[in-house]
C-alpha cells in the first residue's frame, strides 16, 4: 500500500551526527517532493527541508541551513536525512512527509511513522 | 517567517456540538493554508488544504474557511474520534510554518 516507512529511534550526544531514513512504496517514488519535519513535545511541527526526488534539488530551512542534508536512493526508493553538530535541542520527533500533488499546494498528504532523537550527554 | 498563532489553546465540547478553531497569520497567506488532525502517538494527517478543499477520504462535517489573516476550521456536529490536536500550516511564504495547535477535548 501507499506508505512511508521511516528508520528506528536514535540516541546521541552531543555534538553526533544522525542520519535518518524514509522508505516509500506504493506510488511513483520520483513524482512527489518528500519533506523532513521535527516535532518536539508539544509543539506543532518544525519544517526542515525537502527534495524532489526526480533531479535530487533540494530546499533548506534557514535556520538548519549547513547542519542538514537530504538526499535519495532511486533504486531503493529512499530518502535519507542527516543532521549533525546535534544540541540537546534537537531532541524531538522527526517525521518524513509526502507533498501534495497539487499545483502550488505544500500541504502534506503522507506521513511517516516517526522517528524518534535524544540528544543527551 | 510568518507566525501562526492559534486559539484557543484547548477547546472543551461536548459530543455533537458544533467547534470553530481559529488560525491568525502575521502576514497574509491568501488561501495557502492547511489543517491537520493529530492524535497521541500519531502523525498528522491533512485534512483541508487550500484554506476550504477537503483532503481525500475527510468528512464533510470538517470545513475551512477565511483567507488572508483569519481562518476558521469548523466541526460541525463532534464525533468522539475527533477528539484530538488540530494544527494549522501556512504555505504562502518560505518556510512553511505551523501553529502551536488547539486542544479539542470533552
Amino acid at each position: 500500500q501507499v506508505q512511508l516507512v521511516q528508520s528506528g529511534a536514535e540516541v546521541k550526544k552531543p555534538g553526533a551526527s544522525v542520519i535518518l531514513s524514509c522508505k516509500a512504496s506504493g506510488y511513483t517514488f520520483t513524482t512527489y517532493f518528500i519533506h523532513w519535519l521535527r516535532q518536539a513535545p508539544g509543539q506543532g511541527p518544525e519544517w526542515m527541508g525537502r527534495i524532489n526526488p526526480g533531479d535530487a534539488t533540494t530546499n533548506y530551512a534557514q535556520n538548519l541551513q549547513g547542519r542538514v542534508t537530504i538526499a535519495r536512493d532511486t533504486s531503493t526508493h529512499t530518502v535519507y536525512m542527516e543532521l549533525s553538530g546535534l544540541r540537546s535541542e534537537d531532541t524531538a520527533l522527526y517525521y518524513c512527509a509526502r507533498e501534495i500533488a497539487v499545483s502550488g499546494t505544500k500541504a502534506f498528504d503522507l506521513w511517516g511513522q516517526g522517528t524518534m532523537v535524544t540528544v543527551s550527554s | 517567517e510568518i507566525v501562526m498563532t492559534q486559539s484557543p489553546a484547548t477547546l472543551s465540547v461536548s459530543p455533537g456540538e458544533r467547534a470553530t478553531l481559529s488560525c491568525r497569520a502575521s502576514q497574509s497567506v491568501s488561501t495557502n493554508l492547511a489543517w491537520y488532525q493529530q492524535k497521541r502517538g500519531q502523525a498528522p494527517r491533512l485534512l483541508i488544504y487550500g484554506a476550504s478543499t477537503r483532503a481525500t477520504g475527510i468528512p464533510v462535517r470538517f470545513s475551512g474557511s477565511g483567507s488572508g489573516t483569519e481562518l476558521t476550521l469548523t466541526i460541525s456536529s463532534l464525533q468522539s474520534e475527533d477528539f484530538a490536536v488540530y494544527y494549522c500550516q501556512q504555505y504562502n511564504n518560505w518556510p512553511n510554518t505551523f501553529g502551536q495547535g488547539t486542544k479539542v477535548e470533552i
